[in-house]
C-alpha cells in the first residue's frame, strides 16, 4: 500500500463546477498534511496546509480526517486557470521537525471552458 | 531571479556516464533535498541535507550520491547513470520557522539516460 494515495483523475470540469479530491496516508502518527499544485512540466508549489479544524483560502477549502486518515481539497467556482495536478503530500515519519515529505502521485484537473 | 535554480534543466546522457545535477539557492535555507518524479509515482526523496555536514539517505538513494558544498549548494551525481535512472530531478529547499518548514523547489532538470 502507498504511504499516500489518491485518485489519478483526470477530472474534467466545466468551469463554475466544485470539485473534490480526496487522498488517504497509512501513517497515523503523521502531523503535518499540505497540498501541492504543480504545473505541467513545471516545479510543485505549496498550494495550502492542512490544518486538523479545516481551512479556508479564497476559493479552496483543506480539510483533515485524522480518525479515517484522509485529507481533501474543495476547489468552488473553478477556472480555467485551475488546471493543473494537485500532489497531496504528508509529512512521513510523524515529526513536524525533520522536513521529510511523502507525495501522492497526484490528481489531474482539466477545467474547461 | 529565482531562488532556487537547478543546472542543466535538460541533459541527456548514456548508459554508464557520470551525471552531475547541481543546485543552487539564495533562500538563506539550511536544508536541501533531491527528489525524482516518475509518471504516476508521485516525488520520491533521494538525499536530504539540514546543513553543510550532515548528509541523510532518503527513499531510493541507490545509485546517487551527494555533495554539500556550502550552504547554498546541494549536487547531486549519478555515478554511472543507467536509463531507470531517466526521470524529472527536483531540488527543494526549507528552513524551520516555528512548527511549519515549506519545501520551495527549483525548476527542474528533465534527465534521459539512453
Amino acid at each position: 500500500r502507498k504511504e499516500v494515495e489518491q485518485d489519478p483523475g483526470p477530472f474534467n470540469v466545466p468551469e463554475g463546477a466544485t470539485v473534490a479530491f480526496n487522498c488517504t496516508y497509512s501513517n497515523s502518527a503523521s502531523q503535518s498534511f499540505f497540498w501541492y499544485r504543480q504545473d505541467c512540466r513545471k516545479e510543485p508549489k505549496l498550494l495550502m496546509s492542512v490544518y486538523s479544524s479545516g481551512n479556508e483560502d479564497g476559493r479552496f477549502t483543506a480539510q483533515l480526517n485524522r480518525a479515517s486518515q484522509y485529507i481533501s481539497l474543495l476547489i468552488r467556482d473553478s477556472k480555467l486557470s485551475d488546471s493543473a495536478t494537485y500532489l497531496c503530500v504528508v509529512r512521513g515519519d510523524g515529526s513536524s521537525n525533520t522536513g521529510k515529505l511523502i507525495f501522492g502521485q497526484g490528481t489531474t484537473l482539466q477545467v474547461k471552458p | 531571479d529565482a531562488d532556487v535554480t537547478q543546472t542543466p534543466r535538460n541533459r541527456i546522457t548514456k548508459t554508464g556516464k557520470r551525471i552531475m545535477l547541481e543546485c543552487s539557492q539564495t533562500k538563506g535555507h539550511d536544508r536541501m533535498y533531491w527528489y525524482r518524479q516518475d509518471p504516476g509515482l508521485g516525488l520520491r526523496l533521494i538525499y536530504y541535507s539540514f546543513d553543510v555536514k550532515d548528509i541523510n539517505k532518503g527513499e531510493i538513494s541507490d545509485g546517487y550520491s551527494v555533495s554539500r558544498q556550502a550552504q547554498a549548494k546541494f549536487s547531486l551525481s549519478l555515478e554511472s547513470a543507467i536509463p531507470n535512472q531517466t526521470a524529472l530531478y527536483f531540488c527543494a529547499t526549507s528552513t524551520r520557522r516555528g512548527n511549519t518548514d515549506t519545501q520551495y523547489f527549483g525548476p527542474g532538470t528533465r534527465l534521459t539516460v539512453l
